[in-house]
């Protein structure tokens, strides 16, 4: 049973353009949810976060979503670039909670030159 | 700091040996998490430790699975017997009691069952 889903599991954009990645969360307890890069033969590291309070981050090119009522948040990247080429994986986890960040699968995502 | 240190990077056993992996948190990070990826399951939790002690190892498969975290400097994920089924790559992390939504993660250990 997956908590959190990214439906997609690859996306190709070309460079300049636009990136949206997406995720959907079935636990309505989840509030708090993050966002990490992977490369390949590396760990994830951490790139963005929202808290349920919020319904928008930015940071620098990165700008993360949160539609509560839908249970849905994504990824903006703009504009993309060749470096962003890399998995994302979306996260939430209950604050004050278990402490358990739960992942999505991951989204395969490439920049084109 | 050095960050997240696993060993080690690959590990290729034959099946029914004893594999361990290593892991060395960020120091002073007081969570300690041991994470699974595969392709089919994505990054999944096997347990995580606070202060050395577990505290939720429900994500743990099977009894083959154990770990153990003798100090706050050290971790160790052992299964035994290992089967194909567990070759993935293993991602140690560790986070700030302060700031335990971003955790810092190892750069994985690829194990390859055969």
């Amino acid at each position: 049973d997956q908590q959190v889903k990214q439906n997609s599991p690859s996306l190709s954009v070309q460079e300049g353009r636009i990136s949206i990645l997406n995720c959907d969360y079935t636990n309505s307890m989840f509030d708090y949810f993050l966002w990490y890069k992977k490369y390949p033969a590396e760990g994830p590291t951490f790139l963005i976060s929202i808290s349920s309070i919020k319904d928008k981050n930015e940071d620098g090119r990165f700008t993360v979503f949160l539609n509560k009522s839908a249970k849905h948040l994504s990824l903006h990247i703009v504009p993309s670039q060749p470096g962003d080429s890399a998995v994302y994986f979306c996260a939430a986890l209950v604050q004050g909670g278990s402490e358990k960040l739960v992942f999505g699968k991951g989204t395969k995502l490439t920049v084109n030159p | 700091d050095a960050g997240v240190i696993q060993s080690p990077r690959h590990e290729v056993t034959e099946m029914g040996q004893e594999v361990t992996l290593r892991c060395k948190p960020i120091s002073g990070h007081d969570y300690l998490f041991w994470y699974r990826q595969t392709m089919m399951r994505g990054l999944e939790l096997l347990i995580y430790f606070n202060n050395n002690v577990p505290i939720d190892d429900s994500g743990m498969p099977e009894d083959r699975f154990s770990a153990k975290m003798p100090n706050a400097s050290f971790s160790t994920l052992k299964i035994q017997p290992s089967e194909p089924r567990d070759s993935a790559v293993y991602f140690c992390a560790s986070s700030l009691a302060a700031d335990k939504t971003e955790a810092f993660f190892g750069q994985g250990t690829r194990l390859t069952v055969v």
